[in-house]
């Protein structure tokens, strides 16, 4: 079984400062991860993945996670807030080694920036 | 290339109707799965079909059920509708390629917004 925590269901930002999103998962095979971000009102897209290459994943917008096997973590971080980061963001596992499609999400991190 | 099409995408039904959503993948997409959101449980995956046949399933009722036909468009039902039924439906496409090691990348569509009364 798979499972992802999300550890802050809020972060608050002031504009131009750095962001954290913080998430842990569990698996029990070879996991895919994945942060996807959801607006208001609109469906989810998604900023990264990982795939077993690189550890250090550059997303869109500037994001960017870094998988620690040893941590079980995850992190999603961006240098500098913009307003227009103000959404939702989910941290995703699916397992890798299984056919099909099947996403586990974690609670989700809302993030406020602040001007 | 068009998204992801959900339709409709509001949809208001009374407590022991059923429904049924629409969702059309983007073309050449031949996986189709749906999540259903609520604030009080999150996302969560309730099946998924690859070329008209379900290959993955969540841990939903058998109120819930789906199809998808030759053409990939899928359609997902809810019978017997109940108050806890209300949340966001969104369907999400990939090209379903299996195998160990794929990866498939899925794009979600905007939802269904359904609100039982």
């Amino acid at each position: 079984a798979q499972s992802v925590t999300q550890l802050d269901s809020h972060v608050s930002v002031s504009e131009g400062t750095p962001v954290l999103l913080r998430c842990n998962y569990s698996s029990s095979y070879s996991p895919s991860l994945f942060w996807y971000v959801q607006h208001p009102n609109k469906g989810l897209q998604l900023l990264l993945k990982y795939t077993s290459a690189a550890t250090l994943v550059k997303g869109i917008n500037g994001f960017e996670a870094e998988f620690k096997k040893s941590e079980t973590s995850f992190h999603l971080t961006k240098p500098s807030a913009h307003m227009s980061d103000a959404a939702e963001y989910f941290c995703v596992v699916s397992d890798r080694k299984a056919a099909g499609n099947k996403l586990t999400f974690g609670g989700g991190t809302r993030v406020l920036v602040k001007p | 290339k068009a998204g992801v099409t959900q339709t409709p995408r509001y949809l208001i039904k009374t407590r022991g109707q059923q429904v049924t959503l629409s969702c059309s993948p983007i073309s050449g997409h031949r996986s189709v799965s749906w999540y259903q959101q609520t604030p009080g449980q999150g996302l969560q995956f309730l099946f998924e079909y690859f070329s008209e046949t379900q290959r993955n399933k969540g841990n939903f009722p058998g109120r819930f059920s789906g199809r998808q036909f030759s053409n990939s468009r899928s359609e997902m039902n809810v019978s017997t509708l109940e108050l806890g039924d209300s949340a966001l439906y969104l369907c999400a496409s990939s090209r379903g390629l299996a195998g160990v090691s794929s990866y498939n990348e899925q794009f979600f569509g905007p939802g269904t917004r359904l609100t039982v009364l």
